[in-house]
């Protein structure tokens, strides 16, 4: 067992631009998570899935973000036409139902110019 | 909705103790969890209590009570390593288990 597991770890893009990231949870871990941060705030929610369905989206998470889970294991995050204000660190994190612990991963740092 | 609150900053001294409180007001609360975080890295976890009570782990401690919807992470023998950001999060059974943050004290220890 490697962790969570993020890629890329940076990435620029200019404003305008679609990315997409990766998450491989822990892998018995059948809630995922994906959170925001910018520089001196903890982290945002933005999404999670319960194996394969998404069961919650922020309000603050814009049309131009979408996340799957196609298969219950790794999920994706894409953003579309960029802005500067997606520019943060954009975090994967995984735990099994119940109480236990939520593993994060290195996160994605995300820079638009 | 949720509220949580944590300082923003705290200064400490090699070898010293330091006490960093976290107090919330939720709705379905099922436990706390600290987080360390050092700059540029994910969130490593520290510790997780559902129950009333101090837990203890090595250097670090955490407290909880439920009724009074208040936490802390308690550090001894500070290690200059240990300056990073210290992240509380509510955890709750509404809303599938995702966490809620505060927005972390920024813990510098000085020699």
């Amino acid at each position: 067992d490697t962790g969570v597991s993020q890629n890329p770890r940076h990435k620029i893009t200019k404003r305008g631009q679609n990315v997409t990231f990766r998450c491989d949870p822990i892998s018995e871990h059948n809630r995922l998570y994906w959170y925001r941060q910018t520089l001196g705030q903890g982290p945002e929610f933005l999404t999670y899935f319960q194996n394969e369905a998404q069961l919650e989206k922020s309000r603050l998470l814009s049309d131009r973000f979408s996340a799957e889970r196609p298969k219950g294991s790794f999920s994706t995050l894409e953003i579309q036409r960029t802005e500067q204000g997606d520019s943060a660190m954009y975090l994967c994190a995984s735990r099994l139902a119940g109480n236990t612990e939520a593993f994060f991963g290195q996160g994605t740092r995300l820079t638009v110019v | 909705g949720q509220n949580i609150d944590q300082p923003t900053e705290m200064t400490a001294t090699e070898g010293a103790i330091v006490q960093i409180n976290c107090t919330y007001q939720t709705s379905g609360f099922n436990g706390l969890f600290w987080y360390q975080q050092h700059a540029g890295e994910a969130p490593t976890f520290l510790s997780y209590n559902v129950l009333d009570g101090l837990e203890e782990k090595g250097r670090f401690s955490s407290f909880l009570s439920r009724s009074k919807g208040y936490s802390y992470l308690l550090l001894k023998e500070l290690q200059m390593k240990d300056s990073a950001s210290y992240l509380c999060a509510v955890d709750r059974w509404l809303g599938g288990g995702k966490l809620i943050f505060g927005q972390g004290t920024e813990l510098s220890v000085k020699p």
